[in-house]
């Protein structure tokens, strides 16, 4: 079974000051790795997506990623947060065969201070 | 228009009534789950299918049950309502690489 452990709740950060936001995962076997994004009252939407490749995945609102696999981690970072990226982030991951459910963390709640 | 459409966005019932909260997707994806969505608790799954004649129990499925009436259409019944049932609802569909596209929700209170 795959679980994945977001390990901070809540984390505030000043406003262009950097973020991290920490995920780890649990699989014996390759996975696909997720991050999305939930501003208030809306959906979940992709931030990026790490399938194969390169470790370091960079998506959209300048956030980036990098997978490492022999740590079971895919951090989330900015290096200079805005008012506008507070919202709750969720990292997901699903196994690469077998089962395509997505399994998601419980979710960090990212509340940039100006 | 949204690729996963939610209908409707806030409701609110009585206990014991029965309530459907209704999914339509254009994505064209045959994967599409319900999850709902607690503060602190993240995203848990309700039920999942994985084609018009496939329906699986998720972690929290009692007190649910769905219906996949189309590839595009996955539907959420609530038999008898409870207090505890009041969270925000999810739909989603998700590719074959598992990226999850979802519905903007509904908020669900029970009285």
């Amino acid at each position: 079974a795959q679980s994945v452990t977001q390990l901070d709740s809540q984390v505030p950060v000043f406003e262009e000051a950097p973020v991290e936001l920490r995920c780890n995962y649990s699989s014996s076997v390759s996975v696909y790795l997720f991050w999305y994004v939930q501003y208030p009252n809306q959906g979940l939407q992709l931030l990026l997506k790490y399938l194969s490749g390169s470790t370091l995945v960079k998506g959209i609102n300048g956030f980036e990623a990098e997978f490492n696999k022999s740590q079971t981690s895919f951090h989330l970072r900015k290096p200079s947060v805005h008012i506008s990226d507070t919202a709750e982030y969720f990292c997901a991951v699903r196994l690469t065969g077998g089962s395509y459910i997505p399994t998601f963390g419980r979710g960090t709640s990212l509340i940039v201070h100006p | 228009d949204a690729d996963v459409t939610q209908t409707p966005r806030n409701r609110i019932t009585k206990t014991g009534k029965r309530i459907m909260l209704e999914c339509s997707q254009t994505k064209g994806h045959d994967r599409m789950y319900w999850y709902r969505q607690d503060p602190g608790l993240g995203l848990r799954l309700i039920y999942y299918s994985f084609d018009v004649k496939d329906i699986n129990k998720g972690e929290i499925s009692d007190g649910y049950s769905v219906s996949r009436q189309a590839q595009a259409k996955f539907s959420l019944s609530l038999e008898s309502a409870i207090p505890n049932q009041t969270a925000l609802y999810f739909c989603a569909t998700s590719d074959s690489a598992g990226q999850a596209f979802f519905g903007q929700g509904t908020r669900l209170t029970v009285v």
